[in-house]
C-alpha cells in the first residue's frame, strides 16, 4: 500500500540552526501539506502546497518557514532558524486531486530544540 | 474560536464495553468530516469521510454517523487493539479548503 515517507524520524538541534525536513509523498498525489502537533496539543496545519506554489498558510508559518519541491518526489519544510517553541511533531500530508478528501499522513519528524 | 470540539477528552472502557465519540462542529457550511485514529508518536491514519447529513460508515467495530451539527464515532464491542486518539477534523465550506482538526479522544481499551 503506498504511504507517505518522513526524514528524519527524530531531529535535534540547537536554537538558531537550521533545520530541514524531508517528505516523499504518495507519488500521484497533487496535494500536499505540512501540519505540526505540539505535544498533548492539536494537530495545527502549517502550509498546503499544489501546482509547485504554496496554495493557502496558516499564521504559524511565518518568514523562518519555507517550503520547496525540488524534484518530482521530494517535498521539504525548512525552518531558517529554529526556536524552543518550535519543538512538536512535524507531520506531511498528502491527497488525490479534488477539493474534498481524505488527507495521507507519514509517521512524521519528531523536532527537539535545545 | 473552534471549529471542532471532541468528547470526552479521554475515555477508559472494558473491552466489549460500547461506546460513542463526540465530534461537534461549528461551520456555516460542510464540506467534508474526516475521522482519523492516531497511535503514540504516529500520524493520523484515515478512518472515514462523512459529507452530508444522515451519512453512516463503518469499518469493523467501527461506525460514523453525521448530523448538520455533529458526527459520532460509534464503537461496538471494543478490544485493547482499539487504544488510540481519535481525531475529528472538518471542511468547511467557503475560501479555505483546509481540514481543521480537534483535540482528539484518547481511548484506552482494558482487557
Amino acid at each position: 500500500e503506498p504511504e507517505v515517507t518522513q526524514t528524519p524520524s527524530h531531529q535535534v538541534t540547537q536554537m538558531g540552526q537550521e533545520v530541514i525536513l524531508r517528505c516523499v509523498p504518495i507519488s500521484n498525489h497533487l496535494y500536499f501539506y505540512w501540519y505540526r502537533q505540539i505535544l498533548g496539543q492539536k494537530v495545527e496545519f502549517l502550509v498546503s502546497f499544489y501546482n509547485n506554489e504554496i496554495s493557502e498558510k496558516s499564521e504559524i508559518f511565518d518568514d523562518q518557514f519555507s517550503v520547496e519541491r525540488p524534484d518530482g518526489s521530494n517535498f521539504t519544510l525548512k525552518i531558517r532558524s529554529t526556536k524552543l517553541e518550535d519543538s512538536a511533531m512535524y507531520f506531511c500530508a498528502s491527497k488525490t486531486r479534488g477539493q474534498v478528501g481524505e488527507l495521507f499522513f507519514g509517521e512524521g519528524s519528531r523536532l527537539t530544540v535545545l | 474560536e473552534d471549529q471542532v470540539t471532541q468528547s470526552p477528552e479521554a475515555l477508559r472502557l472494558q473491552e466489549g464495553e460500547s461506546s460513542s465519540l463526540n465530534c461537534s462542529y461549528t461551520v456555516s457550511g460542510l464540506r467534508g468530516l474526516f475521522w482519523y485514529r492516531q497511535d503514540p508518536g504516529k500520524g493520523p491514519e484515515f478512518l472515514f469521510t462523512l459529507y452530508s447529513a444522515g451519512e453512516e460508515k463503518e469499518k469493523e467495530r467501527l461506525k460514523a454517523t453525521l448530523t448538520k451539527k455533529e458526527s459520532f464515532l460509534h464503537i461496538t464491542a471494543p478490544k485493547p487493539e482499539d487504544s488510540a486518539t481519535y481525531l475529528c477534523a472538518v471542511q468547511a465550506t467557503g475560501g479555505s479548503y483546509i481540514p481543521t482538526f480537534g483535540r482528539g479522544t484518547s481511548l484506552i481499551v482494558h482487557p
